[in-house]
């Protein structure tokens, strides 16, 4: 079953703008991970952002992760015409050691025109 | 990085007809994986957890009999898609996990035509 929500589920900005995208979940998760997916193919890992962690900054992303308001948000800085994707937030809620099954987001479909 | 790789990358078969789906983890050996199927314009639905060496723990609605899955070495999962119909027609994604990191490598995808 769906766990995230994402919003927007669409969006369009103009090359060299931010872009942000904000996922909520639903339960205690050991992680969440954010990916981006062109369309048709397979999905390119982010990042990971771990339940004990608040920010995490990789490039131009950036991460956020509020697990009292059960939310994450994702900031594209800058952005290129070649972050046109969809992207998707998973979260992991397994037992440690355990579990490791994703349950993702519906995802925000991002257009950067340039 | 880790790679998954999967096979084949796209597959059209005929109604009624069976069709095998491998992933393979080429850098790390994977006692979990996961498949995942994707409808167009949607989001990815787990479908099952391969454990290797046991049975494969399957999501609720996704049916285990049609969806035959055998993880018999620890870099080789596999997913057989019994008696297709053309609604089974989707995109097919498999990731493995890392055991030491914990972060989940995904492969490219087999996009399987039922005609």
């Amino acid at each position: 079953s769906q766990q995230g929500e994402e919003d927007p589920q669409a969006l369009s900005i103009q090359e060299g703008e931010n872009a942000t995208m904000n996922c909520s979940y639903k339960t205690s998760i050991n992680n969440l991970q954010w990916y981006r997916q062109n369309s048709g193919r397979g999905l390119v890992h982010l990042i990971l952002i771990r339940s004990n962690e608040r920010e995490k900054h990789s490039g131009r992303l950036r991460v956020t992760l509020d697990t009292s308001k059960k939310s994450s948000s994702l900031l594209i800085t800058a952005s290129r015409a070649a972050d046109t994707a969809s992207y998707f937030c998973a979260t992991d809620a397994g037992i440690y050691n355990q579990g490791g099954k994703l349950i993702f987001g519906q995802g925000t479909e991002l257009s950067v025109k340039p | 990085g880790a790679v998954v790789s999967q096979h084949p990358s796209w597959v059209i078969c005929k109604s009624g007809t069976s069709v095998k789906i491998e992933c393979r983890s080429l850098d790390f050996q994977a006692t979990t994986m996961f498949w995942y199927r994707q409808f167009p314009k949607q989001s990815l639905m787990l479908m099952a957890t391969s454990n290797e060496g046991s049975k494969a723990t399957y999501e609720q609605g996704v049916e285990k009999d049609k969806f035959l899955i055998n993880h018999a070495s620890l870099t080789l999962s596999t997913l057989t898609v019994t008696s297709a119909h053309p609604e089974d027609s989707s995109f097919y994604i498999c990731s493995a996990r890392d055991p030491q990191t914990y972060e989940q490598y995904f492969g490219p995808g087999t996009r399987l035509t039922v005609t």
